[in-house]
């Protein structure tokens, strides 16, 4: 089955700062890839995803890089907030399935 | 759009007890999926629906596991006879089902504990 790795496991930034989380898969039909920010006590919320068809994707401060070939992707948020300080996690689906695989997820802390 | 609602928030069960959650999908979602979330992990899927179909079923969910989605809408997902490792987040989460890979939405889930 698909197996997710992500990297790092925690993050400690300082406001303003740049954050890179990094994940690696497995299955090489899988080709959707969602990322997640879960605060404590809630669900895990979609802030950004991308498809195989496509290498980089931004939305605001937020940008996830694709590399099919090294089966490898990557969350990048720029200029970090307080409120950015979470548990990230990265998942990818199995080809034409619809269940996610999902990493082990990082914990970022955005420091003053 | 009101999200996806999951009840109860917490449920805190003898071991041995059967517990049942409830999970209301974004409307017009016909896809809807659980997952399990123990502590320091991240959500693993144990099945899904297309409207009231169960089309897949992890081997994470055992026989005493069911879940349901009568008329496509809500679900259910029943544990019996509870155990000690059944303790965890239930995670529910909604698509639009045209087509694969829709973003999955996820709801707050129900928190599970075992005496």
């Amino acid at each position: 089955g698909e197996n997710v790795e992500q990297h790092p496991s925690t993050l400690s930034v300082q406001e303003g700062d740049s954050a890179v989380i990094k994940c690696t898969y497995s299955d090489s039909a899988s080709n959707y890839f969602p990322w997640y920010k879960q605060e404590l006590g809630k669900g895990p919320q979609l802030i950004i995803d991308i498809r195989s068809n496509v290498g980089e994707k931004k939305d605001q401060r937020i940008a996830v890089t694709l590399n099919k070939t090294a089966k490898h992707f990557s969350l990048h948020i720029t200029e970090t907030q307080p409120e950015d300080s979470a548990v990230y996690f990265c998942a990818s689906n199995t080809g034409t399935a619809s269940k996610l695989t999902f990493g082990t997820g990082t914990r970022l802390q955005v420091t003053l | 759009d009101t999200g996806v609602s999951q009840n109860p928030r917490h449920k805190i069960t003898k071991r041995g007890q059967n517990v049942t959650f409830r999970c209301d999908p974004i409307s017009e979602h016909n896809r809807l999926y659980w997952y399990r979330q123990t502590l320091g992990q991240g959500p693993e899927f144990l099945t899904y629906f297309q409207n009231e179909a169960q089309l897949e079923k992890s081997r994470l969910l055992s026989d005493r596991f069911s879940a349901e989605r009568p008329k496509g809408s809500f679900s259910t997902l029943e544990i019996q006879r509870t155990e000690q490792g059944d303790s965890a987040m239930y995670l529910c989460a909604s698509s639009y089902g045209g087509g694969d890979n829709q973003p999955q939405h996820f709801g707050d889930g129900t928190r599970l504990s075992i005496l």
